[in-house]
């Protein structure tokens, strides 16, 4: 069973800040927060991950609570190409297994 | 350029027929999986592999099949007792147990008639 919540779709105009919410409030200490999207018919692409503090990369930023029941993915400045579903997901440091929900299916519009 | 493939895209079989998928990497990673995917569904993990001549069962694995001879290669059989085989097939591999990127291959869809 997927450990997170993340809303079914959101829109985000090119150019602008696209805010990624998820939902693990029974997170346990041991677990991090992935993040990976999957651009139709594709492969998932892994984006970001985190513990407790803040993480950023080139393609995006990862903010977590300082309770760590949830967490916003952030991409800076969205375009056409970020359209996809987006997955949040929880892992334990100990074990492979990567638990997909059903993600947030982002559009970008121009 | 290093990578995972999988081969067909596009794979059809009749039912009752066995199948089998092929996954392949050069990215010299130890871990490789396989998960299944249906429409508008996250992803389900079906086998994984952490060494050559070594894998455990997934969440999904009845009606697969496996095998890991060779480091680069994780073949899927999907055999005639899987009820719905008709899904999207995804390959991934990592360095290992612990480590954070799981890099995915492009996929394939079987389509049983």
């Amino acid at each position: 069973d997927a450990k997170t919540t993340q809303p079914p779709s959101m829109d985000c105009a090119e150019g602008r800040a696209a805010n990624l919410p998820c939902n693990h409030s029974t997170i346990s200490g041991n677990e991090y927060v992935y993040w990976y999207r999957q651009i139709h018919s594709q492969g998932p692409q892994y984006i970001i991950h985190g513990l407790k503090n803040n993480e950023t990369n080139e393609m995006a930023s990862l903010i977590i609570t300082e309770d760590r029941k949830s967490s916003t993915l952030i991409l800076p400045h969205a375009t056409l190409r970020d359209t996809a579903v987006y997955y949040c997901i929880v892992r334990a440091s100990n074990t492979d297994k990567l638990i997909f929900g059903t993600g947030t299916r982002l559009q970008v519009f121009p | 350029d290093g990578g995972i493939t999988q081969s067909p895209k596009y794979l059809f079989r009749k039912e009752g027929q066995n199948v089998t998928l092929s996954c392949e990497q050069n990215l010299n990673h130890d871990a490789m999986y396989w998960y299944r995917q249906d429409p508008g569904q996250g992803l389900r993990l079906i086998y994984y592999s952490q060494i050559v001549n070594d894998f455990q069962k997934g969440d999904i694995a009845e009606g697969y099949s496996v095998s890991r001879e060779k480091k680069e290669s994780f073949p899927l059989t999907v055999t005639s007792a899987q009820k719905n085989p008709t899904a999207f097939y995804l390959c991934a591999s990592t360095y290992g147990r612990g480590y954070n990127e799981q890099f995915f291959g492009p996929g394939t869809r079987l389509t049983v008639l």
